[in-house]
């Protein structure tokens, strides 16, 4: 099973400010890497496909990127709504697996 | 508007049986793989199994192999998840989330998910 190692598990942050989630995939898994984000007792959204297209409906300050088997979420201006938990996942092959989660949390 | 709505939820004693159903709507539902997808209380998200469009292929996850089976009624623009031999690390929230065309599309359009608790 590929693994996928998320990092970091908490992060607090401010209104305004830029942030990085980074996901490391345990083998190749090409450009097939998405961002979900889920707010609790709620469903997760999809934010990223394929490691950088953005989902319709889906904030700007939104991007994806990857270096290798390293891949990071970034949100380029925190707004209040955006306090959440993110998660990645590759969808290269089964079983898909996600990362822990980044639960981001409001300095 | 696309709409997933899951029932069959509910209690279960470890080594029972459940049906779990999904409403599709709002979108061509025989075009779409679809999937479950569980979390376990303060847990993460655990992918469960897949079905092609027409229903030919489908996938599991390991821990639930042999256990449980994932069917659609295309017709009927319905997906059903039957799970028998219950264990307590089957509780959690199950959702039925709808993929693309393909095994490798992302998932797009996620239930509100119902609870299943094993547990006597």
């Amino acid at each position: 099973d590929i693994q996928m190692t998320q990092s970091p598990s908490s992060l607090s942050a401010s209104v305004g400010d830029r942030v990085t989630i980074t996901c490391r995939a345990s083998q190749s898994i090409s450009n097939y890497l998405n961002w979900y984000q889920q707010k609790p007792g709620k469903a997760p959204k999809l934010l990223i496909y394929t490691t950088s297209s953005l989902q319709s409906g889906v904030p700007s300050r939104f991007s994806g990127s990857a270096s290798g088997t390293d891949f990071t979420l970034t949100i380029s201006s925190l707004q209040p709504e955006d306090f959440a938990t993110y998660c990645c996942q590759q969808s290269y092959s089964i079983p898909y697996t996600f990362g822990q989660g980044t639960k981001l949390e409001i300095k | 508007e696309v709409q997933l709505v899951e029932s069959g939820g509910g209690l279960v004693q470890p080594g029972g049986s459940l049906r779990l159903s999904c409403a599709a709507s709002g979108f061509t539902f025989s075009t779409y793989w679809i999937h479950w997808v569980r979390q376990a209380p303060g847990k993460g998200l655990v992918w469960v199994s897949r079905i092609n469009s027409d229903g030919s292929t489908t996938s599991y996850a390991d821990s639930v192999k042999g256990r449980f089976i994932i069917s659609r009624d295309n017709a009927q623009n319905a997906l059903y998840l039957q799970m028998t031999s219950l264990r307590a690390e089957d509780t959690a929230v199950y959702y039925c989330v709808r993929g693309g065309g393909s095994g490798r599309s992302p998932f797009d359009n996620w239930g509100q998910g119902t609870l299943v608790t094993v547990s006597s």
